[in-house]
């Protein structure tokens, strides 16, 4: 199974700053047959499922604000809130779709500072 | 929009069974491939399932495989998740989701497995 794990546990990041999360998979995401990396992102705030984010590592979810941005290959991925609202206040995941099973992070708390 | 509605949850003591349904709507249903993912209170997110269109396709996690059954109903738009042999670690939110891949989520539903 590819594990993932994410750094750090929890952030506290002042309103309008810019806030940054890790993502770290075990083994390669990226498929050399069409140069995609398989690594989605998801947002839970409280009581909510998760939301979806971002796909193939870098592409927004239609609705999704422009702060947010995800980049990475292979193993290493980050996403970004360029600029941290109050509503963005929420645990974030990344997840591979690689292989089977499908695999999480263990979730990032964000919170504001 | 993708509607997915869990129902099904409920305490149940170790040992027992139960049958999670989930209720799609906004999507044709047949089309996709759909997914159970859970939640234990306050922790992570763990996938444990899915099942293709036509069901010829289906996977499940070590942790759940031989006790848990993923079923559909394309003519009712429906997805089951069959679970013998409960344990207290299968204590969590379920989730119905759309996808194999990435996921559409449901707002879940309770499943307390307790003596």
């Amino acid at each position: 199974d590819i594990v993932m794990t994410q750094s750090p546990d929890s952030l506290a990041v002042s309103l309008g700053e810019r806030a940054t999360i890790n993502c770290k998979s075990s083994q390669s995401v990226l498929h050399s047959s069409n140069n995609k990396n398989y690594l989605v992102w998801y947002q839970q705030k409280p009581g909510q499922p998760p939301k979806k984010l971002i796909y193939w590592a870098s592409t927004r979810e239609s609705g999704v604000p422009d702060r947010f941005s995800g980049s990475g290959s292979g193993t290493d991925f980050t996403l970004t809130i360029s600029s941290l609202q109050a509503e963005d206040v929420a645990v974030y995941y990344c997840q591979q779709y690689y292989s089977t099973p499908r695999t999480f992070g263990q979730g990032t708390k964000l919170e504001i500072k | 929009q993708v509607q997915l509605v869990e129902s099904g949850g409920d305490l149940v003591k170790p040992g027992g069974s139960l049958r999670l349904s989930c209720a799609a709507s906004g999507f044709t249903f047949s089309d996709y491939y759909l997914s159970w993912i859970r939640q234990a209170p306050g922790k992570g997110l763990e996938w444990m399932s899915y099942i293709s269109g036509t069901s010829g396709d289906k996977y499940y996690a070590d942790s759940v495989k031989g006790r848990f059954t993923i079923s559909r109903d394309n003519a009712k738009n429906s997805l089951y998740l069959q679970m013998n042999s409960l344990r207290v670690e299968d204590t969590a939110v379920y989730y119905c989701a759309r996808g194999r891949d990435t996921f559409n989520w449901g707002q879940g539903t309770l499943v307390t497995v307790s003596s």
